[in-house]
């Protein structure tokens, strides 16, 4: 069993849609909870993080994290087509080493 | 700020040739580096993490002598990709990270395609 499990899609959404993305973890040491956004042929891009369980907004971006159960989500508010890309989730237990999801792939169509 | 480079960004070798890939930190001093591969449609794999002057840490499966890894610098990491094989076509992604900073906080470089014929 994978520590992460994120969703795999893909997704794909009309432009101004609510878009979810999730990933699931089974190691409770996990302290750091980080979603990145990967352009095809591109290094990922840090797009928010968070250490405790709850809400934290950001623009049109909202992470959530349910430490109780193991479940963490990134929201995208009034998506653009920029917001194409593939989404990963990684968790850290700050001992330097990141674990990423999968990734999910999302197109939001004009 | 946190700017990380790489280079070269794509790069076509023949298979049993060997292939140097340099990742950069261009405004800060990055004492820990990370090196992933990352196959089409899936996630990042951690290959090794390197500390300034120190050896690298593999992770297990990942050939050690197969994949050099030199961290000479606090600004600068090589990996090495020996005696290269179709099979080792990928993107390859560094990450570095600062000291004193939280785990979250690494920065990714561009990538670099790899293919071997």
């Amino acid at each position: 069993q994978k520590e992460v499990e994120q969703d795999p899609g893909p997704l794909s959404v009309p432009e101004g849609a609510i878009v979810s993305l999730n990933c699931t973890y089974s190691n409770s040491a996990f302290q750091y909870f980080m979603w990145y956004r990967q352009y095809s042929r591109k290094g990922p891009e840090l797009l928010m993080y968070t250490y405790s369980s709850g809400n934290k907004e950001d623009g049109r971006f909202t992470a959530q994290v349910d430490k109780s159960s193991k479940y963490i989500s990134l929201f995208i508010r009034d998506s653009q087509p920029s917001d194409s890309a593939t989404y990963l989730c990684a968790l850290n237990t700050n001992a330097g080493k990141s674990t990423f999801g999968d990734g999910t792939t999302l197109t939001v169509k004009p | 700020g946190a700017v990380v480079s790489q280079h070269p960004s794509w790069v076509i070798c023949k298979s049993g040739t060997s292939v140097k890939i340099e990742c950069r930190s261009l405004d800060f001093q990055a004492t820990t580096m990370f090196w992933y591969r990352q196959f089409p449609k899936q996630s990042l794999m951690l290959m090794a993490t390197s500390n300034e002057g120190s050896k690298a840490t593999y992770e297990q499966g990942v050939e050690k002598d197969k994949f050099l890894i030199n961290h000479a610098s606090l600004t600068l990491s090589t990996l090495t990709v020996t005696s290269a094989h179709p099979e080792d076509s990928s993107f390859y992604i560094c990450s570095a990270r600062t000291s004193g900073r939280a785990g979250y906080e690494q920065y990714f470089g561009p990538g670099t395609r790899l293919t071997v014929t």
